[in-house]
């Protein structure tokens, strides 16, 4: 079974500070991958970044980069320069290995959430 | 390029009813998945549907079926409601690696 823990429940970040958001996962699969998605308060996910468990290098979009140390079994989120737009709730997620034809479901964690103050 | 949306956008419903939530895909995608997400909680998944047919479903009671149409979108009916059946309810399409998240339809049960 694949496990997504997040032990924050929530943070605050001075503006234009940057900011890591903790995230371990366990699994027995070989090959996964992992998510972080963006939840503002209207409710929609926004995929931020994606790490792929053969991935050699660490994943960047933009101002996200991902924090993966395998060995470890986390995945942390680097937040750089907050914005005051960064103020949401952040979710870890994993799929475990793709079978024929599509994409396997996604295992959530419970979610932290992060203030960015002015 | 339209996303993910989602029908209706809020629904209250009272105990023992019936309810049906709808989903279009994303331009392209084949895949659609359904989450439940309850306050304070992350998504957990409900099922997937692709080329038609439920190929992989989480653990949710037979109350909780779906559908998908040639057209890819997808309807979540859910019957004989509870009251923990209030929550916010995810669709995501998918065609390879990424899923994209619709807005959510938000379902109060009385």
């Amino acid at each position: 079974a694949q496990k997504i823990t997040q032990t924050q429940p929530g943070m605050f970040v001075q503006e234009k500070e940057a900011v890591t958001l903790d995230c371990t996962y366990d699994t027995s699969d070989q090959s996964y991958g992992l998510f972080w998605y963006k939840q503002p308060s209207s409710g929609e996910m926004i995929f931020l970044i994606y790490q792929g468990s053969y991935d050699e290098q660490n994943a960047t979009e933009g101002r996200y980069s991902l924090n993966f140390q395998k060995a470890r079994k986390s995945a942390n989120l680097v937040i750089s320069a907050s914005q005051l737009g960064d103020s949401a709730m952040y979710f870890c997620a994993m799929r475990g290995t793709i079978t024929q034809g599509g994409s396997e479901k996604l295992v959530f964690g419970k979610g932290m959430k992060l203030t960015v103050n002015p | 390029d339209a996303g993910v949306t989602q029908s209706p956008t809020h629904l209250i419903k009272t105990r023992g009813q019936q309810v049906t939530l709808r989903c279009s895909p994303k331009s392209g995608h084949d895949t659609v998945s359904w989450y439940q997400q309850a306050l304070g909680q992350g998504p957990q998944f409900i099922f997937q549907y692709y080329e038609e047919e439920e190929r992989q479903r989480g653990n949710f009671p037979d109350r909780f079926s779906g559908h998908q149409f040639p057209n890819y979108s997808s309807e979540l009916n859910v019957n004989a409601l509870l009251l923990g059946d209030s929550a916010l309810y995810l669709c995501a399409s998918s065609f390879d690696r990424e899923q994209f998240f619709g807005p959510g339809t938000r379902l109060t049960v009385l």
